[in-house]
């Protein structure tokens, strides 16, 4: 157990629909992440946080978005979902904001588009 | 742009031999970190290792050991004495602050399954 919590383990939507997905880091952990998995894509890192702000951005599509609140719990909202949206999403945190700190994740959240 | 490659997709071992996953990275930059993790068939990703571009020390932690050679761009992987345990996906990731502006965006492998048989 990484001690990062995502919620839910499992989302089945329909298309066009959005969804929010939650992640509380671990205790202590000031920076979290968020990653993209699918067959095709492989791994692919979204967005990141640090203590509230933005810290760096990957390819992440404009129908989603994320945010870190004030007790550092973040989440990734994904709008008008398409069927290619469906993946693994991952949620990491770590003490840090930089690559000297390793990043721990947490279970995923399956989501499935109909 | 970063990109890190892990050519072996599959790879099948018996019980007790040794197995080396293999890891080259791409960067411009001289300052990196270099990691594995660990995915077993339940999903969830599990950190193994991080390496800094400055340490090139060959770090051992128990069956685990890696390979971190600067000159060839790899960070490989040695299991020794494998167990059915071991079988999962394995993925080597690489972060390189400078290019996301002292962000910790990992790039991920393509992972290598490992399966380790009886």
């Amino acid at each position: 157990d990484s001690g990062v919590t995502q919620t839910p383990k499992h989302l089945i939507t329909a298309t066009g629909q959005r969804v929010t997905l939650r992640c509380s880091p671990r205790s202590g952990d000031l920076s979290v992440y968020w990653y993209q998995q699918s067959l095709d894509q492989g791994l692919q890192f979204l967005i990141q946080y640090y203590n509230g702000e933005e810290r760096a951005k990957g390819n992440i599509l404009e129908r989603f978005s994320a945010q870190q609140f004030p007790d550092l719990h973040s989440e990734l909202n994904l709008s008008s979902l398409e069927l290619g949206d469906s993946a693994l999403y991952f949620c990491a945190s770590s003490v840090g904001g930089t690559g000297r700190n390793e990043q721990f994740f947490g279970p995923g959240t399956r989501l499935t588009v109909l | 742009a970063q990109k890190v490659t892990q050519a072996q997709t599959e790879i099948s071992v018996v019980e007790k031999e040794d197995v080396t996953l293999d890891c080259v990275y791409e960067t411009r930059d001289t300052t990196y970190y270099l990691f594995w993790y660990k995915q077993p068939p339940s999903g969830e990703l599990v950190f193994l290792i991080r390496r800094n571009s400055f340490d090139e020390q060959n770090e051992i932690s128990g069956r685990y050991s890696w390979n971190f050679q600067k000159s060839t761009s790899s960070f490989n992987f040695t299991i020794t004495a494998s167990q059915v345990v071991d079988s999962a996906v394995y993925f080597c990731a690489l972060s390189d602050p400078i290019l996301t502006g002292g962000g910790n965006k990992l790039t991920f492998g393509t992972g290598t399954q490992l399966k380790v048989e009886l």
